[in-house]
């Protein structure tokens, strides 16, 4: 079980939009709509910002939208703010009670 | 407002076992809709599943570490432990308890709430 691929960076000027992509296979980010994303700053546990592909938790901000296409899973951050700066992981299910994180990208605002 | 706190050594030597121990403060650890579970974070890595536990016992591991790893519920204390055998240098990581929420009518499977994290280094 292999983790899911996302890019080392990600980088963009306040105010733009950028998108973060998790691959995964047909095992997994393909054949459930259940990704999760999650935000970890410097030193801190992970917080999650996104569930089952598209859901926000309760006070997460809405410039923050998941979204599937095939083994490719997104997290699209719109009017990028400085406080965005961090690394972010996804997750999905993988079958038979077991997930898979993903790589981890850090989000760098120029 | 539900808390996680882990406790245990921040030090193991090689080939021993680590043992690691998540109190549930805030909510009940019996709760119907949730497993808790075990995540953990190698210096400058990405996040690794490691497994989870229902109030009654059940309990699914990740399949690369099924060998070694034992995760137990105590609902007396509201706490739930790892215990991971044979460790190496590879275990070397910051390792997170969370509450999950599982798999079912094809929805869950996330984790919403997290402990602080505590490092355990494998070194003699």
């Amino acid at each position: 079980q292999s983790a899911l691929t996302q890019p080392a960076s990600v980088s963009g000027s306040p105010g733009q939009t950028i998108t973060i992509s998790c691959t995964g296979t047909s095992s997994d980010v393909a054949s459930y709509n259940l990704v999760s994303w999650y935000q970890q700053n410097p030193g801190k546990a992970p917080k999650l910002i996104i569930y089952e592909g598209s859901k926000w938790p309760s006070g997460v901000s809405n410039r923050f939208s998941g979204s599937k296409s095939g083994t490719t899973a997104s997290l699209t951050i719109s009017g990028l703010q400085a406080e965005d700066e961090a690394d972010y992981f996804c997750c999905s299910y993988a079958g038979y009670s077991r997930g898979v994180f993903g790589t981890g990208t850090k989000v760098t605002v120029l | 407002q539900l808390q996680l706190q882990e406790s245990g050594p921040g030090l193991v030597k090689p080939s021993e076992t680590l043992s690691l121990t998540c109190t549930v403060s805030g909510g009940s650890i019996s709760s119907n809709s949730h497993y808790w579970g075990w995540i953990r974070q190698p210096p400058g890595k990405g996040l690794e599943w490691i497994g989870n536990i229902y109030y009654t016992g059940s309990t699914y591991y990740n399949p690369s570490l099924r060998s070694r790893v034992t995760i137990s519920v105590d609902t007396s204390k509201s706490q739930f432990s790892l215990r991971l055998s044979s460790v190496t240098a590879a275990d070397t990581a910051v390792y997170y308890c969370a509450r999950h929420l599982p798999y079912a009518y094809s929805s869950g499977w996330y984790f919403d709430y997290w402990g602080q994290g505590t490092l355990v280094t494998v070194s003699s």
